[in-house]
């Protein structure tokens, strides 16, 4: 079964940086692109970022403005998001997700980790 | 950015119901189209891609159908699990989600 486990959210202040992480298992990680998805309190889903299976090609929703950096390591089975010069509505929860053909559309998805920009 | 639109927002319905919710886009997608339900505090899960193609282990109950600019997503006997929000989303070009629909008890 694959399973996905996203760790690294908090709290952080207006300005500051952040590097959220998911781990995958259940499957061979090399093969599947990969995808952030974010959801801000009791709104709905925003596409983020999204990652190719060798890491070479990667992609990003306009609104970030360059100032978030996906990356991901085959190795460790592992993909990150870096967040730069957060913002207050950057709050939100982080899903990362699993892109079954390359065509962006997820499953599955990860439980989620939650990032709060508040000073 | 391709625009998706959900309707109804809200939708009360009880157990044994059909119920249908509808996706349009603001631009052709073709069968580009995924949809996905999300309980409270949980994460998101597939249903339907590709418009109409059910994922392993989803209900049969649950059907999806459309292409162009408009879809829906129909449940044939509304059952006590199945009050969620659902989202659709688009692949065409750069993922966008619909607002969702929120499936409530009558």
């Amino acid at each position: 079964e694959a399973l996905l486990l996203e760790s690294g959210g908090g709290l952080v202040p207006p300005g500051g940086s952040l590097r959220v992480s998911c781990e995958a298992s259940g499957f061979t990680f090399k093969n599947f692109a990969m995808s952030w998805v974010r959801q801000a309190p009791g709104k709905g889903l925003e596409w983020v970022s999204g990652i190719s299976g060798s890491g070479t090609n990667t992609y990003y929703a306009d609104s970030l403005k360059g100032r978030f950096n996906i990356s991901r390591d085959n190795s460790r089975n592992m993909v990150f998001l870096e967040m730069n010069s957060l913002r207050v509505e950057d709050t939100a929860v982080y899903y990362c997700a699993r892109d079954p053909d390359g065509a962006n559309w997820f499953a599955p998805w990860g439980q989620g980790t939650l990032v709060i920009v508040s000073s | 950015d391709i625009q998706m639109t959900q309707s109804p927002s809200t939708l009360s319905a009880s157990v044994g119901d059909r119920v249908t919710i509808t996706c349009r886009a603001s631009q052709t997608i073709s069968r580009w189209l995924a949809w996905y339900q999300q309980k409270p505090g949980k994460a998101p899960k597939l249903l339907i891609h590709q418009a109409s193609i059910l994922e392993g282990g989803v209900p049969s109950r649950f059907g999806g159908s459309g292409s162009g600019t408009e879809f829906t997503l129909t449940i044939t006997s509304l059952q006590p699990e199945d009050f969620a929000i659902y989202y659709c989303q688009q692949y065409h070009t750069s993922p966008t989600f619909g607002q969702g629909t929120k499936v409530e008890i009558k």
